[in-house]
C-alpha cells in the first residue's frame, strides 16, 4: 500500500502569510497527487490535480508541485477564507487510493 | 448543476447492515467513475471504494473488502453502498465523490474528486 505523510499537521499562520505545505509518498506516484481543501461541517474541495495543476474556480494564490515521491501545495498569500485543513490523495493506484493525514491551518 | 445527495446513513447496532444511496444529477452519471469516502468524527478522510463506469471495476479499501459492495444504476443515475458487518469504526460521515479526470498526457490521465455530496452519518453503537 501507499502511504501519504503530510506535514506539519498543524499549523499557525497569519493572513497574508505564505504557506508551504508537504505531502511525501512511500513510494514513487509520478505526479498522481490532489490536493483537497476542507472547511468544517463541510465536504472537500478540489484544489489542485495531476500534483500541479489548478482545478476550475481555484484562486491563483495556490499552487502545488513536485513529482515521484514529494509534493507541496503552497498559498502564496493567506486569505481569512483559506483557513482549512488540507489533504493530499494519490491516485496512482487506483486499487487503493490514499490520502495523507491533513494538515489544518490555524490563526495565530 | 452538478450534484450529489447521498441518504439511508443513521444509527445501526454492531454487526447491522445499512445501505447508502447517492443521488446524481446535471451530469452524464454513466460517463463517470465514482467513490464512497468516509470521515470519522474528528479524524481525516479515507477513502472507501471505487466503482468504474460499469461493474467490471471494482476497489476497496483493505478495511471494508468482505463487508462492504458498491453498486450503481445508471439508469437511475444512483450510486449504492451496502455496508454488512458493520463494526463501532465504521462510525463516519459517508460521501460519494465523482472522479474526475482531468487531463491526459503521455499514456497517463491524471484524475482527482472534482464533485462531493454533502455526506451522509453513520453511527453504529449499540
Amino acid at each position: 500500500d501507499i502511504q501519504m505523510t503530510q506535514s506539519p499537521s498543524s499549523l499557525s499562520v497569519s493572513v497574508g502569510d505564505r504557506v508551504t505545505i508537504t505531502c511525501r509518498a512511500s513510494q514513487s506516484i509520478s505526479r498522481y497527487l490532489s490536493w483537497y481543501q476542507q472547511k468544517p461541517g463541510k465536504a472537500p474541495k478540489l484544489l489542485i490535480y495531476a500534483a500541479s495543476s489548478l482545478q476550475s474556480g481555484v484562486p491563483s494564490r495556490f499552487s502545488g508541485s513536485g513529482s515521484g515521491t514529494d509534493f507541496t501545495l503552497t498559498i502564496s498569500s493567506l486569505q481569512p477564507e483559506d483557513f482549512a485543513t488540507y489533504y493530499c490523495q494519490q491516485s496512482y493506484s487506483a486499487l487503493l487510493y490514499t490520502f495523507g493525514q491533513g494538515t489544518k491551518l490555524e490563526i495565530k | 448543476e452538478v450534484q450529489l445527495v447521498e441518504s439511508g446513513g443513521g444509527l445501526v447496532q454492531p454487526g447491522g447492515s445499512l445501505r447508502l444511496s447517492c443521488a446524481a444529477s446535471g451530469f452524464t452519471f454513466s460517463s463517470y467513475g465514482m467513490n464512497w469516502v468516509r470521515q470519522a468524527p474528528g479524524k481525516g478522510l479515507e477513502w472507501v471504494s471505487y466503482i468504474g463506469t460499469t461493474t467490471s471495476t471494482i476497489y476497496y479499501a483493505d478495511s471494508v473488502k468482505g463487508r462492504f459492495t458498491i453498486s450503481r444504476d445508471n439508469a437511475k443515475n444512483s450510486l449504492y453502498l451496502q455496508m454488512n458487518s458493520l463494526r463501532a469504526d465504521d462510525t463516519a460521515v459517508y460521501y460519494c465523490a465523482r472522479d474526475w479526470i482531468g487531463h491526459c498526457s503521455g499514456g497517463s490521465c491524471y484524475s482527482g474528486f472534482d464533485f462531493w455530496g454533502q455526506g451522509t452519518p453513520v453511527t453504529v453503537s449499540s
